[in-house]
């Protein structure tokens, strides 16, 4: 069965403050991408990355794919209030009948 | 472009009931996957559809099925409902083909409430 691991689960911290998140994965993927979900709302796509190794920059959101296409990280420079949310990663596995495959997420909260 | 539309936004039904959400996806996307949402689960894949075929399956009962139009517009139902399928049901359309295929364009989500 594959699976993605996200962590931290849960983090709260400062306005101000950097912070990375992580998603891992014993298997490899074909692509992978990051969304972000408001409460009461659907998770908003925020990057796709694909070739091992890819860095993807988002203003404030650095998206880096690992070599090996089996993990990814999500580091936020300066983290604002608006930046709140459940953050989620998904893996597409070109042979698995096109599933995605979704990690738990990571809750952030950017305290004033 | 007009983003996925899901109606109703928010339902609440009594146990044994059924339920029918729609999902009307991006113009232009033809594939529509849903999803139940619930705090302890995460996000749960129940199945997707592409051309009025479903492709690919979840795994849910048969309580849960869904259909797809030739307009790409969506509904799922929910049949003999329970407790436990109190949750947030999204809608994700995309295109077909190559990496793109896997970038999900969500619906604000249906909320469900059992009694």
């Amino acid at each position: 069965t594959q699976l993605l691991e996200q962590s931290p689960q849960f983090l709260s911290i400062q306005e101000g403050e950097n912070l990375t998140v992580y998603c891992n994965s014993s298997s490899v993927f074909s692509s992978l991408q990051w969304y972000r979900q408001e409460p009461g709302e659907g998770p908003v796509l925020l990057v796709t990355v694909v070739t091992g190794g890819e860095v993807k920059k988002l203003k404030r959101l650095t998206f880096q794919f690992g070599d090996a296409r089996k993990d990814s990280s999500l580091h936020i420079t300066a983290a604002q209030t608006g930046d709140t949310g459940l953050y989620l990663c998904a893996g597409g596995a070109a042979g698995n009948n096109r599933k995605l495959i979704w990690g738990l997420g990571t809750s952030l909260a950017v305290n004033p | 472009k007009a983003g996925v539309t899901q109606t109703p936004r928010y339902l609440i039904k009594t146990r044994g009931q059924q339920v029918t959400l729609s999902c009307s996806p991006i113009s232009g996307h033809r594939s529509v996957s849903w999803y139940q949402q619930t705090p302890g689960q995460g996000l749960q894949f129940l199945f997707e559809y592409f051309s009025e075929t479903q492709r690919n399956k979840g795994n849910f009962p048969g309580r849960f099925s869904g259909r797809q139009f030739s307009n790409s517009r969506s509904e799922m139902n929910v049949s003999t409902l329970e407790l436990g399928d109190s949750a947030l049901y999204l809608c994700a359309s995309s295109l077909v083909g190559g990496s793109s295929s896997y970038e999900q364009y969500f619906g604000p989500g249906t909320r469900l409430t059992v009694t």
